[in-house]
């Protein structure tokens, strides 16, 4: 079974600018959460998407926004970008069936390496 | 609001040493998830505890989920080179997300 896809693998942007970060889950798993890791703040959490929906989300601004698709395969996008946005953006993916995906072992892709100058 | 600790940051050991690494939560937690993070790859789901006391073995790892389900620890015997990494626990959150501890960023020198 093919693991989590996240494109692209790397993005260079300028301030002020936005992204879109895609994230293809596991075929069968519906639920997607994204995370953020830097040096400084660990892995934090963003956002967790099931069945479309979006469940939960972490302490962020609302410049971080995602959706996710009926095929499970969901994006996040940044606006105005700010430099301390770099970071790798983690999508990860659960076999939820229902209950909250905290309570599920989940898969991480390879990350999407944002640099913000 | 609930925080997932973990200790210490950085671990250097000889190869063959062993290896432990600590989290505290400041609320009880449901269960409690571990995961493994080689240098320039992504969290890798190594194992979760849920019951009050738990201990599960992986080989030359040891987990422990504590009495009160508000700490756990993960054990390495005799570390290998291939070891090398950094290895978080995580936690559900308060609004259900999942709060990672810092991690403990591991090195062992062959």
């Amino acid at each position: 079974k093919a693991g989590v896809t996240q494109t692209p693998r790397y993005l260079i942007k300028t301030r002020g600018q936005q992204v879109t970060l895609s994230c293809s889950p596991i075929s069968g798993h519906r639920s997607v959460s994204w995370y953020q890791q830097t040096p400084g703040q660990g892995l934090q959490f963003l956002f967790e998407y099931f069945s479309e929906t979006q469940r939960n989300k972490g302490n962020f601004p609302g410049r971080f926004s995602g959706r996710q698709f009926s095929n499970s395969r969901s994006e996040m996008n940044v606006s105005t970008l700010e430099l301390g946005d770099s970071a790798l953006y983690l999508c990860a993916s659960s076999l939820v069936s229902g209950g909250l995906a905290a309570s599920y072992e989940q898969y991480f892709g390879p990350g999407t390496r944002l640099t913000v100058t | 609001g609930q925080q997932v600790m973990q200790i210490p940051q950085y671990q250097h050991v000889q190869e063959g040493e062993d290896f432990t690494t600590y989290c505290n939560s400041s609320t009880t937690l449901s269960n409690i998830q571990w995961y493994k993070q080689r240098p320039g790859g992504h969290p890798v789901f190594l194992i979760q505890l849920v019951k009050s006391g738990e201990v599960k073995k992986q080989k030359r790892l040891t987990f422990q989920f504590g009495e009160a389900k508000k700490n756990s620890s993960l054990h390495i015997t005799a570390t290998q080179t291939t070891d090398v990494g950094t290895y978080f626990c995580a936690g559900p959150g308060s609004a259900s997300d999942m709060r990672f501890g810092a991690g403990t960023r591991l090195t062992v020198k062959p």
